[in-house]
């Protein structure tokens, strides 16, 4: 089975725009999760889609939101980007078949962001 | 309010040695999981080991094994017969009743041949 994939791998932008970052999950794999990772703040969680509705949100700004398609596919956006969203963003998949399973989750290889 | 606590930022060892890397948690959470992620420098997050709390029996994966001590909340992660691939930042993480996983703050392991 393919892994994670996460799409684009790098990318630069300037205070003040948006992004949107991509993430599809294994197959078969219906709950994706995100998670900020820095120097500083070390890996935080963001949120977590299930049958494309949000089912957890960590404490981030709404600047960060996501979505979930039909095929679980996910994305999320940050809008007026600030020079503190620089960071490897990373986005996990997992079975999921209740929540609270413990279910492994499968990570991407992460979009590094830089915001100048 | 739920923590993963790993006290040893820096951690070294020789090839083919033995090394173990320390977590503590705080819950007061019954059922829960436990997992270490390796972080190449790859920047790949790759799970090495999971453990379910109601089980007393320590996990263990080829080379790797955990020491899960739930009364001190305390899950220790051994590396036997250190290999040159096993340099990597090691992320303790926890997980109960959501899929929000709790990262520790790593541990980075330098392999020397």
């Amino acid at each position: 089975k393919a892994g994670v994939t996460q799409t684009p791998r790098y990318l630069i932008k300037t205070r003040g725009q948006q992004v949107t970052l991509s993430c599809s999950p294994i197959s078969g794999h219906r709950s994706v999760s995100w998670y900020q990772q820095t120097p500083g703040q070390g890996l935080q969680f963001l949120f977590e889609y299930f049958s494309e509705t949000q089912r957890n949100k960590g404490n981030f700004p709404g600047r960060f939101s996501g979505r979930q398609f039909s095929n679980s596919r996910s994305e999320m956006n940050v809008s007026t980007l600030e020079l503190g969203d620089s960071a490897l963003y990373l986005c996990a998949s997992s079975i999921t078949r209740g929540q609270g399973a413990g279910e492994t989750q499968y990570f991407g290889p992460g979009t590094r962001l830089l915001v100048l | 309010a739920q923590t993963v606590t790993q006290s040893q930022p820096e951690m070294s060892v020789q090839e083919a040695e033995t090394v173990t890397l320390s977590c503590t948690y705080d819950t007061s959470e019954n059922n829960y999981y436990l997992f270490w992620y390796k972080q190449p420098p790859s920047r790949q997050m790759i799970l090495v080991i999971r453990q379910e709390a109601y089980k007393q029996q320590n996990a263990t994966e080829n080379r790797f094994s955990v020491n899960f001590q739930k009364a001190a909340k305390s899950f220790s992660l051994k590396i036997s017969d250190s290999q040159l691939g096993d340099t990597a930042m090691y992320f303790c993480a926890f997980v109960f009743n959501t899929d929000k996983l709790i990262f520790g703050t790593g541990t980075r392991l330098q392999v020397f041949p």
